[in-house]
């Protein structure tokens, strides 16, 4: 039921692109996105709600992939600030309490 | 800063000894959640509130865990007899809709 992100670890320059892929064994009914900088608690970046939405936020945008189980989280023109670890949230379909389940995150730093 | 608190931010502690981690949810939100968070993995879910209500408790909670929300409001996470595998991040969240809003955890050791 943990979904499994890739890659593990991405090293840009600033200014360059990474996209980082989330995917579930299960029919999903969101997926949510959370930046985690070391030592502090993840921050919510964005919620997929249906099938084949996207949502930005600056230069961050993300799709779901509905039928696919997928997810893909694009960031564009990195800044040093989006150094951290990216999880990606699964809510299974189906559930009625709103269980979070997290892959084990992908580490991303850019360097100036 | 979410609006969600814990308290206390660090804990160290012997084996054996009991902790008491607290959080304050954002006050309209009556969906509360516990994970544990260990270094290199993702949050892992422990145990859900709706209100004063504990819905979910996960596997991983064995019966040295145990969890409350009186009123609804903040709500406790208490380990009896700490293990040094209990070492570390509780986080909590908060939610009144879909969106799950994280505390800043209670990192402990246990020694």
């Amino acid at each position: 039921q943990q979904p499994v992100q890739s890659p593990q670890a991405v090293i840009l320059r600033e200014g360059e692109d990474a996209v980082i892929n989330c995917s579930s064994s299960k029919a999903l009914y969101s997926v949510h996105w959370y930046r985690q900088k070391h030592g502090e608690a993840p921050v919510f970046l964005m919620i997929l709600l249906k099938g084949g939405e996207q949502k930005g936020h600056e230069k961050i945008s993300a799709s779901f992939n509905e039928k696919k189980q997928q997810s893909s989280l694009y960031l564009t023109a990195s800044q040093l600030s989006y150094s951290g670890t990216y999880f990606c949230g699964t809510l299974d379909r189906g559930s009625t309490l709103g269980r979070l389940y997290f892959g084990r995150g992908t580490q991303l730093t850019v360097w100036p | 800063d979410t609006g969600v608190s814990q308290n206390p931010r660090h804990k160290i502690t012997k084996r054996g000894q009991n902790v008491t981690f607290r959080c304050d949810p954002i006050s309209e939100h009556n969906r509360l959640y516990w994970y544990r968070q260990t270094l290199g993995q993702g949050p892992e879910f422990l145990t859900y509130f709706q209100n004063e209500a504990q819905l979910e408790k996960s596997r991983l909670l064995s019966d040295r865990f145990s969890a409350e929300r009186p009123k609804g409001s903040f709500s406790t996470l208490e380990i009896q007899r700490t293990e040094q595998g209990d070492s570390a991040m509780y986080l909590c969240a908060s939610t009144s809709q879909e969106t799950q809003y994280f505390g800043p955890g209670t990192r402990l050791l246990v020694l």
